[in-house]
Formats: structure tokens, C-alpha cells, sequence
């Protein structure tokens, strides 16, 4: 029972490159979400994802992209990697009946 | 965006002492959820709460959802080593229609040896 799993865990990539995170879950949860967490802010949401195709804005939505071809994945990209998108990525997943999210183990990523 | 007012925003204790934290909101929410999580890992759940009053308990753990359904409260029983992290409080708010989830600001909790 692989839960939610998330790949890869560290990068290091350079500013202005094309970045992929990715994001794979086994309960066939309908939701799907990507956050960030950084210090002084907490947690906070890129994108979310109600369902395959169906995607929409979080708080913090700028220099990100999403797609949800599948229901067991939810890729985020980073367009044009920038030193402020440093930070610590969470995807998590959610079933609209028990109301809860479940959290992948993150990817810690490194723009320099 | 909003988040909720959790406190306090660390917390020193021995071993075997008992815990208690909060989390407040202006607005009032339908659900609350209490995540740990350990350094270098994704928040965990631990416990889940749906009704206004409600007392729910996972162990040593012990969560209320506050009957102003504006907070919320989480306790730990005679601390253990394995405790130590970050405890965040998170919850749905009523006026969502989706499964968006506000964020406290988390609660760090050290043992001191």
C-alpha cells in the first residue's frame, strides 16, 4: 500500500530551467493538491485539483503549471525556476467524503 | 490568504508532561484536522473532527472541536520522546464548497532531556 507517493524528493536545478515534480497516489482520492512550505508562512496551496481535468488556482498560484490527465497523478512544473520558488513542495490527496488530505513525504527543491 | 491563529508557536516540556495547544479563526469552519510532522517528512494526520462539540481521541491524543466552531483544541498526555515536531491545525471552512483547507502557523514541540 504505496499511500501517496512523491518524486524526486531533492533537486537542485538552476534558474530559468524547467522543473517537474511529481506526484502519484494509490486511494483513487478525487482531490489532489500541491503546497509549498516555507519558513514564517507555513503551508500554502499552489493548485488543487477536484477531479482528472479539472484544476484550479491556490494561493499562490505564479510560476506554476498543473495538468491531471489521471486521477492517480498530479504533476506540478515549474516554468522558469526562480531562486524565491526554493522551498519545500507537498502534494497531498483527499476523498470529498471523509474530508480530510493525506500528505506525500515532499521534495525539497534548490534554485540557484 | 488566511490562517489560523495557532498557539503557542513552540512549546518546551520534560518527559511525561502533559500538552495543550489551540487553534483559532474569525471565521467558523465545518471540519478541523490535526497534523504532525517530523523533520524531513510530510504532515501526518492525526486526528479529524466534523461536529461542533466533538471530543475525539487517538491514544495519547485528544482533540475538541470548539462549539463556537471558531477553534479548536489538542492535548498530549505524558509526552514521550517521539513527540517532538510540528503540530498544525488545519480547517475547512464553512462558506468553501471544495476541500480547500486553511493552515495554522504549526506548534513546535521539544523535550528537553
Amino acid at each position: 500500500d504505496a499511500g501517496i507517493t512523491q518524486s524526486p524528493r531533492y533537486k537542485i536545478t538552476e534558474t530559468g530551467r524547467q522543473v517537474t515534480l511529481m506526484c502519484h497516489q494509490t486511494w483513487s482520492h478525487s482531490y489532489m493538491f500541491w503546497y509549498r512550505q516555507d519558513l514564517g508562512h507555513g503551508l500554502r496551496l499552489i493548485y488543487y485539483s477536484a477531479a482528472a481535468d479539472i484544476t484550479d488556482k491556490g494561493e499562490v498560484p505564479d510560476g506554476y503549471v498543473v495538468s491531471r490527465s489521471k486521477t492517480e497523478n498530479f504533476p506540478l512544473t515549474l516554468e522558469s525556476a526562480t531562486r524565491s520558488q526554493t522551498s519545500v513542495y507537498f502534494c497531498a490527496s483527499g476523498d470529498r467524503r471523509q474530508e480530510t488530505q493525506y500528505f506525500g513525504p515532499g521534495t525539497r527543491l534548490l534554485v540557484l | 490568504g488566511q490562517q489560523l491563529n495557532q498557539s503557542p508557536q513552540s512549546m518546551f516540556i520534560q518527559e511525561g508532561e502533559d500538552v495543550s495547544m489551540n487553534c483559532t479563526s474569525s471565521s467558523i469552519f465545518n471540519t478541523w484536522l490535526w497534523y504532525k510532522q517530523d523533520p524531513g517528512e510530510g504532515p501526518v494526520l492525526l486526528i479529524a473532527l466534523y461536529k461542533a462539540g466533538e471530543l475525539t481521541s487517538n491514544g495519547r491524543l485528544t482533540a475538541q472541536f470548539g462549539i463556537t466552531r471558531k477553534d479548536s483544541f489538542l492535548n498530549i498526555s505524558a509526552s514521550i520522546p517521539s513527540d517532538v515536531g510540528i503540530y498544525f491545525c488545519a480547517g475547512r471552512p464553512k462558506s468553501f464548497g471544495n476541500e480547500k483547507l486553511t493552515f495554522g502557523t504549526g506548534t513546535r514541540l521539544t523535550i528537553i532531556p
